[in-house]
């Protein structure tokens, strides 16, 4: 089954950018969505299809996709930021399942 | 605005099978185009996809559960339920359901239970 692999944890100071990776083989030729999970709390849905923000979310959480890498990058970082941050991707191809990456652990300083 | 609400036992013994419900308010569960999901998290640990469901019956379920896993609907209800027979200690974590939205090829959860935590212990 498809893998996604992201680095456990990232520390980053107030105002500054916090850019979180999320690796796959090929994976600039999927659709990457990212969930924002605080402690204690459902995971909420940030960015979808690479790039696009649901409703209600900031304009500091921007994403991108390219060969084996997908991005998000939280602009501005503020200390209500800090949380765990997934990656998934759709694998048509394997019984219709959505694949999540390990988690990074985001820590404003 | 949709909400989902998981329901069910708390404790679960060892072998024996664990069973959720999710109710959906504020939309239909038979509106086309969404399917509806199962996902895990054991404590401390990360997201694991369980599997998902159409209104109209079709499901799948990621492999690694597939022998254990019944995913079904009323829609007499607006429900969909969770059952995964023959549990052990490793099938302790909390419960979300969610709604699975975007297109044949592209889908993520765009909306999400709060979660029912469940521990199997004799």
């Amino acid at each position: 089954s498809y893998v996604l692999t992201q680095p456990p944890s990232l520390s980053v100071a107030p105002g500054q950018t916090a850019t979180i990776i999320c690796g796959g083989t090929n994976i600039g030729s999927k659709s990457v969505h990212w969930y924002q999970q605080k402690p204690g709390q459902a995971p909420v849905l940030v960015v979808f299809d690479d790039n696009d923000r649901p409703s209600g979310i900031p304009e500091r959480f921007s994403g991108s996709n390219s060969a084996n890498t997908a991005t998000l990058t939280i602009s501005r970082v503020e200390a209500g930021d800090e949380a765990d941050y997934y990656c998934q991707v759709w694998d048509s191809n394997s019984d219709h399942q959505g694949v999540f990456g390990t988690g990074t652990t985001v820590t404003v300083l | 605005q949709l909400q989902l609400q998981e329901s069910g036992p708390g404790l679960v013994k060892p072998s024996e099978t664990l069973s959720l419900t999710c109710t959906v308010s504020g939309g239909s569960i038979s509106s086309s185009g969404y399917y509806w999901g199962w996902i895990r998290q054991p404590p401390g640990k990360g997201l694991e996809w369980i599997g998902s469901m159409y209104y109209n019956g079709n499901t799948y379920y990621t492999p690694s559960l597939k022998s254990r896993v019944t995913i079904s609907v009323d829609t007499s209800k607006n429900q969909f339920s969770l059952s995964l027979r023959s549990v052990t200690a490793a099938d302790t974590a909390v419960y979300y359901c969610a709604r699975v939205g975007g297109t044949a090829t592209i889908r993520w959860l765009d909306s999400w239970g709060q979660g029912s935590l469940v521990t199997v212990a004799s």
